[in-house]
Order: C-alpha cells, then sequence, then structure tokens
C-alpha cells in the first residue's frame, strides 16, 4: 500500500461545476495535511493546508479531513479553465519531510 | 519579498559525473529541504536542513548530499550522475523545526537535470 494515495486522473469536468479531488493515507498518526497545485512544467504551488478535522474553505477551494477515515481531499467551486494543473496531496511526516501522492491532472473544459 | 529561488534552472550532464544544485529559501525561512520528482510522478523527499545539520533523510543513497550555510542557503551535490537521476529537483523552504512544525513548505521554481 502506497503511503499517500490519489485518485486515478486524469479528471475532467465542465467549466462552472465543482471538482472532487481524493487522496487517503497510510500512517495513522499523521497530522497536517497540504494541496498543492501544479502546472505542467512548473513547480507545486501551495493552495491550502488543514491540520483538524472537518471542513477549512478559502475562496472557492474547501479541504475536508477525515482522520478516522485517513482521507483528505480538494473540493473547487465554480472550476475555471485556470484550474486545469495536476493536484498533488502531501502528508507530512516527521518534523518536516512531506510525502506526495502521485497526482491527479484536472482539466476543465469551457 | 523573494521567494525560494533555485539555480540552474536546467543542467545536461553525462553519466558519472558530479552536479551541485543551490537554492536560496523564501526570507524568513530557516529550514530547506530538497526534492526529486520525475515525470508523470510526485515529489521524493531527499532530505532537509536546518540549522546546518541534515535533519531528516529519504531512501536516497549517499552519492545525494548536502549543505546548508549560515545564511540559510543549502547546495544539493549529486555525485556519480546516473541516467534515473534524470528529474527535476525542487527545493522547499519553511519555518523552523522546533516547536513550529506545521508551517507550510514553499517551493522554487526547480532545477531540471537531464543526464546523457
Amino acid at each position: 500500500q502506497k503511503e499517500v494515495e490519489q485518485n486515478s486522473g486524469p479528471l475532467s469536468v465542465p467549466e462552472g461545476a465543482i471538482a472532487s479531488l481524493n487522496c487517503t493515507y497510510s500512517d495513522r498518526g499523521s497530522q497536517s495535511f497540504f494541496w498543492y497545485r501544479q502546472y505542467s512544467g512548473k513547480s507545486p504551488e501551495l493552495i491550502m493546508f488543514i491540520y483538524s478535522n472537518g471542513d477549512k474553505e478559502d475562496g472557492r477551494f474547501t479541504a475536508q479531513l477525515n482522520k478516522a477515515s485517513q482521507y483528505v481531499s480538494l473540493l473547487i467551486r465554480d472550476s475555471q479553465p485556470s484550474d486545469s494543473a495536476t493536484y498533488l496531496c502531501a502528508v507530512r511526516q516527521g518534523a518536516q519531510k512531506l510525502v506526495f501522492g502521485q497526482g491527479t491532472r484536472l482539466t476543465i473544459n469551457p | 519579498d523573494a521567494g525560494v529561488t533555485q539555480s540552474p534552472t536546467h543542467l545536461i550532464k553525462t553519466r558519472g559525473q558530479q552536479v551541485t544544485l543551490r537554492c536560496s529559501p523564501k526570507s524568513g525561512h530557516d529550514t530547506v529541504s530538497w526534492y526529486q520528482q520525475a515525470l508523470g510522478q510526485g515529489p521524493q523527499f531527499i532530505f532537509q536542513y536546518y540549522e546546518e545539520e541534515e535533519r531528516q533523510r529519504g531512501n536516497f543513497p549517499d552519492r545525494f548530499s548536502g549543505h546548508q550555510f549560515p545564511n540559510y542557503s543549502s547546495e544539493l551535490n549529486v555525485n556519480a550522475l546516473l541516467l534515473g537521476d534524470s528529474a527535476l529537483y525542487l527545493c522547499a523552504s519553511s519555518s523552523g523545526t522546533g516547536g513550529r512544525i506545521n508551517q507550510p513548505q514553499h517551493f522554487g521554481d526547480g532545477t531540471r537535470l537531464s543526464i546523457l
């Protein structure tokens, strides 16, 4: 079992719809969770981080964390073509090490 | 406020050579982590430096080594390059490990290393 797994893509969503990205992790002791967006040929850009169970909202983005189920998700509301990118889920292990999933490629269709 | 800066942006080497990549952390950050990202994969943790010492290390051979300087900048050295070392090398910076472990990491633009 991989330490961090993301739903296999690519994911295609019509413009204006909600995009849902999912991630599961194996280390039950994990405390910090991050979503990064990576455009093709660019470096990862931090979108959101979440530490507590429940939802955390920032503009059109909502991160959801369920530690009992070892599950974290990212919802993108009112999807825009500029949201088309690869989304990386990362879980912190130890003080600073981030373990990444393989990424989910998202395409927003106009 | 400068973000994380890395140099060079691209590098081409041949098998067996050695390479040094450089990173300057974001202003106010004192911890530097290095990651390797192969095409189509998520980044993999190489190691992390704080207070000029290696604090955590991922599953990478000793050919990969690093250094952190008093101004918090860092270098990644790779010896005896293999074809499989071709990847995007990312540097990420954050605030210190002591007492603020939840500080997010911010990435630089990376160095694209190609091994011929």
